[in-house]
Formats: structure tokens, C-alpha cells, sequence
């Protein structure tokens, strides 16, 4: 149980083109999914935290503008790269925290998405 | 605020030897703790968590982690590596108010076994 699924699992694009992530709870209902960036040989650092039916939060120093987020189901929240540049590439990550009550502060994390911005 | 702190980028053990991999928080409220292993190109898999029940947590693959709230610590010990355990290992506290929910990571420690 309690499986994230992320597509796609890598994707190469040219820089000023946007690119979309998906990420899915397959058996659970996520009301909260969060969205990570990983750089080589580094720790994730959370960029955004996607509550189904309202505005992502994005933490500090994340572009909103440039990291679009969409929840709009309880199994689905998205990530779209807009604009990529090379500086985008990255390892992107999701979790999603089960909507049932007492299980709220787990998350299960996505395979992760390998993106490359030529 | 909450912080994470893992003691050592790097271990190197010999297999069958005992695994200890440190970390401190720090957290204004009670927390939850949790240690993840991740494989290259992979996401992270839960492999224990602590969510103030017993202060001793055992996990998947033979890990356990014990709370000591005095040393503000959660280490990870298991006690005979290996092969399979190399990996990099990540220690995180998700905490209540503003940050319910919200895993704060350690920067990782990279765990070697070698025969």
C-alpha cells in the first residue's frame, strides 16, 4: 500500500520550453502532495506544499510564477516547469500524505523525476 | 523552526559489521522523526518513523532508531550490514504549527559496505 507514482521518470527538454510532472497516489487520497528538488549529491529541499482544491504554498525563494502547481483531485497534483532553463535540471520529487486522520504527518514519496534542460 | 542534523557524510563499514548512522534535531514541539533510504535515481523509502509511542523504533531490513529526547538525537543503527544496505541515508523532523506536515531533511549521510 501507499504507493506514488510519478511520470514521467525522466524528460529532456530545450530551454524556454515548459514541461509537466505528474504525481499520483495509487491507493490512498492524498489531500496534501509536496513537491522536492534534489541536486546532486544533496539533501531535498521542499519547494512547494499542494493542498487539493486551493493554492499550492511555495516556500521561500521558490518561484510561483516559474514552479506551477495544481492539486485538482485527491490522487493527482501537478508540476509544471515553465520557461526551463538549464539551471532547472534537477531531480524532482514528490510525496503525498494520506488524508486519513492520525496518518496526516506520513508521506510516501514518488520514484522522482529526472529532468535535463538542454 | 526545525532543523536536522546527520553527523558524517559518509560511512564506510565492512559487512556484518554494526551500522550507526547519527542525527540531532532540533524542534519547538514534539516531534515526529523518520529515516529514509534512498537508491541512486530513486525516490526515498520510509524505512522507520517515530511518532512519540515507544521510544525504541524498529523498521524494515533489520534498522532501528531509538529517541532520546535529553540528546535531542535519533540514531540509526543496524546491527550486521549489508551489501545491499549501501545507500544514502536521510534523517527528517516534521513538526506541529506552520509546520505540520512539513519534513525537514538532514543533508544525508552516504552509507558504504565493503566486503
Amino acid at each position: 500500500g501507499a504507493v506514488v507514482s510519478q511520470h514521467p521518470s525522466w524528460v529532456i527538454c530545450k530551454s524556454g520550453t515548459s514541461v509537466k510532472i505528474e504525481c499520483r497516489s495509487l491507493d490512498f487520497q492524498a489531500t496534501t502532495m509536496f513537491w522536492y528538488r534534489q541536486f546532486p549529491k544533496q539533501s531535498l529541499m521542499l519547494m512547494a506544499t499542494s493542498n487539493e482544491g486551493s493554492k499550492a504554498t511555495y516556500e521561500q525563494g521558490v518561484e510561483k510564477d516559474k514552479f506551477l502547481i495544481n492539486h485538482a483531485s485527491l490522487t493527482l497534483s501537478t508540476l509544471t516547469v515553465t520557461s526551463a532553463h538549464p539551471e532547472d535540471s534537477s531531480f524532482y520529487i514528490c510525496s503525498a500524505s494520506p488524508s486519513m486522520t492520525g496518518k496526516r504527518y506520513e508521506q510516501y514519496f514518488g520514484p522522482g523525476t529526472r529532468l535535463t534542460v538542454t | 523552526a526545525q532543523s536536522v542534523t546527520q553527523l558524517g557524510s559518509h560511512v564506510s563499514v565492512s559487512e556484518g559489521a554494526l551500522v550507526l548512522l547519527r542525527c540531532n534535531y532540533s524542534s519547538s514541539v514534539p516531534p515526529y522523526l523518520f529515516w529514509y533510504v534512498q537508491y541512486p535515481n530513486q525516490g526515498l523509502q520510509l524505512l522507520l518513523k517515530y511518532t512519540s509511542a515507544a521510544t525504541l523504533v524498529k523498521g524494515i531490513n533489520g534498522f532501528e532508531a531509538e529517541f532520546k529526547k535529553s540528546e535531542t538525537s535519533f540514531h540509526l543503527t543496524k546491527p550486521s550490514a549489508h551489501m545491499s544496505d549501501a545507500a544514502e541515508y536521510f534523517c527528517a523532523v516534521s513538526g506541529g504549527g506552520t509546520s505540520y506536515g512539513k519534513l525537514t531533511f538532514g543533508q544525508g549521510t552516504i552509507l558504504t559496505v565493503h566486503p
